[in-house]
Protein backbone atom coordinates (compact mmCIF):
# COMPACT_ATOMS: atom_id res chain seq x y z
CA UNK A 1 0.00 0.00 0.00
CA UNK A 2 1.08 3.48 -0.54
CA UNK A 3 2.35 5.40 2.46
CA UNK A 4 4.38 8.46 3.21
CA UNK A 5 6.52 8.69 6.66
CA UNK A 6 8.08 12.17 7.93
CA UNK A 7 9.75 10.77 10.90
CA UNK A 8 10.57 14.24 12.75
CA UNK A 9 6.92 15.13 14.39
CA UNK A 10 8.94 18.54 15.25
CA UNK A 11 11.98 20.15 14.72
CA UNK A 12 13.10 23.24 16.09
CA UNK A 13 15.94 25.42 14.57
CA UNK A 14 17.79 28.88 14.82
CA UNK A 15 17.12 31.31 12.80
CA UNK A 16 19.68 31.39 10.25
CA UNK A 17 20.16 28.03 10.37
CA UNK A 18 20.20 24.99 7.57
CA UNK A 19 17.00 23.13 7.53
CA UNK A 20 16.41 19.18 6.40
CA UNK A 21 12.89 17.91 6.81
CA UNK A 22 12.71 14.11 6.20
CA UNK A 23 10.26 12.38 3.94
CA UNK A 24 9.88 8.30 2.45
CA UNK A 25 7.55 7.59 0.84
CA UNK A 26 6.18 3.80 -0.50
CA UNK A 27 4.76 3.51 -3.73
CA UNK A 28 5.34 0.85 -6.44
CA UNK A 29 5.67 2.83 -9.42
CA UNK A 30 6.88 6.09 -10.17
CA UNK A 31 6.02 8.84 -7.51
CA UNK A 32 4.98 12.06 -7.83
CA UNK A 33 5.88 13.70 -5.03
CA UNK A 34 5.19 16.92 -3.16
CA UNK A 35 5.80 19.09 -0.51
CA UNK A 36 2.72 21.54 1.37
CA UNK A 37 3.13 23.64 4.16
CA UNK A 38 0.13 24.85 6.19
CA UNK A 39 0.02 27.99 8.49
CA UNK A 40 -1.90 27.82 11.50
CA UNK A 41 -5.33 28.30 10.21
CA UNK A 42 -4.54 28.33 6.26
CA UNK A 43 -4.69 25.80 3.95
CA UNK A 44 -1.96 24.18 2.10
CA UNK A 45 0.46 25.72 0.05
CA UNK A 46 2.44 23.97 -2.35
CA UNK A 47 6.06 24.46 -1.60
CA UNK A 48 7.51 22.42 -4.75
CA UNK A 49 6.71 18.76 -6.59
CA UNK A 50 8.79 16.39 -8.38
CA UNK A 51 7.89 14.33 -11.45
CA UNK A 52 10.82 13.54 -13.88
CA UNK A 53 13.53 14.66 -14.77
CA UNK A 54 16.13 16.44 -12.48
CA UNK A 55 16.00 15.16 -9.20
CA UNK A 56 16.61 18.55 -7.00
CA UNK A 57 14.19 20.07 -7.56
CA UNK A 58 13.69 23.89 -7.07
CA UNK A 59 10.59 25.37 -5.04
CA UNK A 60 9.64 28.72 -3.46
CA UNK A 61 10.55 30.33 -0.63
CA UNK A 62 14.16 29.42 -0.87
CA UNK A 63 13.32 25.60 -0.53
CA UNK A 64 14.43 22.82 -2.35
CA UNK A 65 14.07 18.55 -2.12
CA UNK A 66 15.71 16.17 -4.07
CA UNK A 67 14.55 13.02 -5.37
CA UNK A 68 16.16 9.47 -4.14
CA UNK A 69 15.19 6.55 -5.68
CA UNK A 70 17.31 4.09 -4.09
CA UNK A 71 16.24 5.73 -0.81
CA UNK A 72 12.70 6.22 -1.41
CA UNK A 73 13.33 9.56 -0.10
CA UNK A 74 12.04 13.25 -0.85
CA UNK A 75 14.03 15.68 1.76
CA UNK A 76 13.01 18.88 1.91
CA UNK A 77 15.70 21.69 2.74
CA UNK A 78 16.61 25.30 2.96
CA UNK A 79 19.97 26.46 3.40
CA UNK A 80 18.71 29.24 5.77
CA UNK A 81 15.79 29.10 7.70
CA UNK A 82 13.56 32.30 8.49
CA UNK A 83 11.30 33.26 11.37
CA UNK A 84 8.31 33.31 8.99
CA UNK A 85 8.92 29.58 7.52
CA UNK A 86 7.78 28.15 11.17
CA UNK A 87 4.75 25.85 10.01
CA UNK A 88 4.05 23.05 9.54
CA UNK A 89 5.00 20.75 6.63
CA UNK A 90 3.61 17.75 4.35
CA UNK A 91 5.17 15.42 2.18
CA UNK A 92 2.97 14.15 -0.13
CA UNK A 93 3.01 10.96 -2.78
CA UNK A 94 -0.17 11.45 -5.75
CA UNK A 95 -0.93 7.64 -6.63
CA UNK A 96 -1.25 8.28 -10.23
CA UNK A 97 -4.30 6.84 -12.28
CA UNK A 98 -7.10 8.43 -13.18
CA UNK A 99 -7.44 10.67 -9.73
CA UNK A 100 -3.60 11.13 -8.42
CA UNK A 101 -5.07 11.75 -5.07
CA UNK A 102 -2.27 12.40 -2.61
CA UNK A 103 -1.11 10.47 0.21
CA UNK A 104 0.28 12.58 3.11
CA UNK A 105 2.59 11.99 6.09
CA UNK A 106 1.60 12.85 9.27
CA UNK A 107 3.87 16.09 9.00
CA UNK A 108 6.49 17.99 10.85
CA UNK A 109 6.28 20.77 12.91
CA UNK A 110 8.81 23.34 12.70
CA UNK A 111 9.96 26.32 15.16
CA UNK A 112 12.11 28.61 14.71
CA UNK A 113 13.80 30.37 17.46
CA UNK A 114 15.52 33.58 17.47
CA UNK B 1 -7.31 35.68 -9.30
CA UNK B 2 -9.38 33.72 -6.47
CA UNK B 3 -7.98 30.77 -4.98
CA UNK B 4 -10.12 27.85 -3.46
CA UNK B 5 -12.81 29.49 -0.90
CA UNK B 6 -14.70 27.27 1.40
CA UNK B 7 -17.65 28.10 3.51
CA UNK B 8 -18.38 28.58 6.35
CA UNK B 9 -15.18 28.65 7.86
CA UNK B 10 -15.98 26.85 11.26
CA UNK B 11 -18.74 25.11 12.24
CA UNK B 12 -20.40 23.50 15.40
CA UNK B 13 -22.53 21.09 15.76
CA UNK B 14 -24.40 18.56 18.10
CA UNK B 15 -24.21 14.69 17.57
CA UNK B 16 -26.63 13.74 15.21
CA UNK B 17 -27.00 17.00 13.68
CA UNK B 18 -26.67 17.34 9.96
CA UNK B 19 -23.98 19.54 8.55
CA UNK B 20 -23.27 20.97 4.92
CA UNK B 21 -20.01 22.22 3.91
CA UNK B 22 -19.29 24.34 1.15
CA UNK B 23 -16.44 24.27 -1.68
CA UNK B 24 -16.22 27.27 -4.45
CA UNK B 25 -12.98 25.65 -6.33
CA UNK B 26 -10.75 27.70 -8.87
CA UNK B 27 -13.26 28.90 -12.08
CA UNK B 28 -12.27 26.06 -14.93
CA UNK B 29 -10.63 23.78 -12.52
CA UNK B 30 -12.15 20.39 -13.52
CA UNK B 31 -10.91 18.41 -10.57
CA UNK B 32 -12.07 18.79 -7.83
CA UNK B 33 -10.93 17.20 -4.19
CA UNK B 34 -12.31 16.60 -0.73
CA UNK B 35 -9.84 15.54 2.45
CA UNK B 36 -10.40 15.34 5.78
CA UNK B 37 -7.69 16.36 8.45
CA UNK B 38 -8.13 15.22 12.02
CA UNK B 39 -6.08 17.20 14.69
CA UNK B 40 -1.65 16.45 14.45
CA UNK B 41 -2.24 14.02 11.38
CA UNK B 42 -2.12 15.04 7.62
CA UNK B 43 -5.02 15.26 5.38
CA UNK B 44 -6.48 12.18 4.56
CA UNK B 45 -8.64 11.70 1.02
CA UNK B 46 -12.38 11.56 1.11
CA UNK B 47 -13.57 11.43 -2.78
CA UNK B 48 -12.79 13.17 -6.36
CA UNK B 49 -15.13 14.40 -8.67
CA UNK B 50 -14.26 15.27 -12.63
CA UNK B 51 -16.31 17.90 -13.67
CA UNK B 52 -20.02 16.51 -12.21
CA UNK B 53 -18.73 13.20 -12.25
CA UNK B 54 -18.02 11.20 -8.45
CA UNK B 55 -14.83 9.06 -9.95
CA UNK B 56 -13.16 7.94 -6.62
CA UNK B 57 -15.37 7.73 -3.04
CA UNK B 58 -13.24 5.40 -1.47
CA UNK B 59 -12.13 7.44 1.09
CA UNK B 60 -15.72 8.49 2.82
CA UNK B 61 -15.67 6.89 6.00
CA UNK B 62 -19.22 5.79 5.76
CA UNK B 63 -22.74 5.72 3.98
CA UNK B 64 -23.17 9.04 6.86
CA UNK B 65 -20.78 11.14 4.07
CA UNK B 66 -22.01 12.31 0.86
CA UNK B 67 -20.69 14.64 -1.26
CA UNK B 68 -21.82 16.07 -5.09
CA UNK B 69 -21.02 18.67 -7.41
CA UNK B 70 -24.15 18.93 -9.99
CA UNK B 71 -22.99 20.94 -12.41
CA UNK B 72 -19.29 20.66 -12.33
CA UNK B 73 -18.47 23.90 -10.04
CA UNK B 74 -19.22 23.67 -7.18
CA UNK B 75 -19.18 21.41 -4.18
CA UNK B 76 -21.42 20.28 -1.12
CA UNK B 77 -19.76 17.50 1.40
CA UNK B 78 -22.47 16.41 3.45
CA UNK B 79 -22.13 14.57 6.67
CA UNK B 80 -25.43 12.94 8.36
CA UNK B 81 -26.01 12.53 11.82
CA UNK B 82 -22.54 13.94 12.61
CA UNK B 83 -20.18 11.79 14.82
CA UNK B 84 -17.89 13.03 17.60
CA UNK B 85 -15.53 11.42 15.33
CA UNK B 86 -16.18 13.81 12.42
CA UNK B 87 -14.54 16.44 14.01
CA UNK B 88 -11.93 17.70 11.56
CA UNK B 89 -10.93 19.92 9.71
CA UNK B 90 -12.45 19.28 5.91
CA UNK B 91 -10.25 20.98 3.11
CA UNK B 92 -11.29 21.10 -0.50
CA UNK B 93 -8.90 21.26 -3.33
CA UNK B 94 -8.98 22.01 -6.96
CA UNK B 95 -7.04 20.87 -9.90
CA UNK B 96 -6.74 22.34 -13.63
CA UNK B 97 -5.00 18.94 -14.80
CA UNK B 98 -4.12 16.53 -12.08
CA UNK B 99 -0.81 17.52 -11.10
CA UNK B 100 -0.97 20.13 -8.86
CA UNK B 101 -3.28 20.80 -6.27
CA UNK B 102 -5.07 24.32 -4.82
CA UNK B 103 -6.32 24.24 -1.71
CA UNK B 104 -8.49 25.92 0.02
CA UNK B 105 -8.30 27.43 3.80
CA UNK B 106 -10.71 24.56 5.24
CA UNK B 107 -13.66 24.21 7.55
CA UNK B 108 -12.70 22.85 11.15
CA UNK B 109 -16.11 20.95 12.18
CA UNK B 110 -16.50 20.76 15.80
CA UNK B 111 -19.31 17.84 17.00
CA UNK B 112 -20.11 18.46 20.43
Amino acid sequence: AQSVTQPDIHITVSEGASLELRCNYSYGATPYLFWYVQSPGQGLQLLLKYFSGDTLVQGIKGFEAEFKRSQSSFNLRKPSVHWSDAAEYFCAVGVGGATNKLIFGTGTLLAVQP
Amino acid sequence: GAGVSQSPRYKVAKRGQDVALRCDPISGHVSLFWYQQALGQGPEFLTYFQNEAQLDKSGLPSDRFFAERPEGSVSTLKIQRTQQEDSAVYLCASSPNLNEQFFGPGTRLTVL
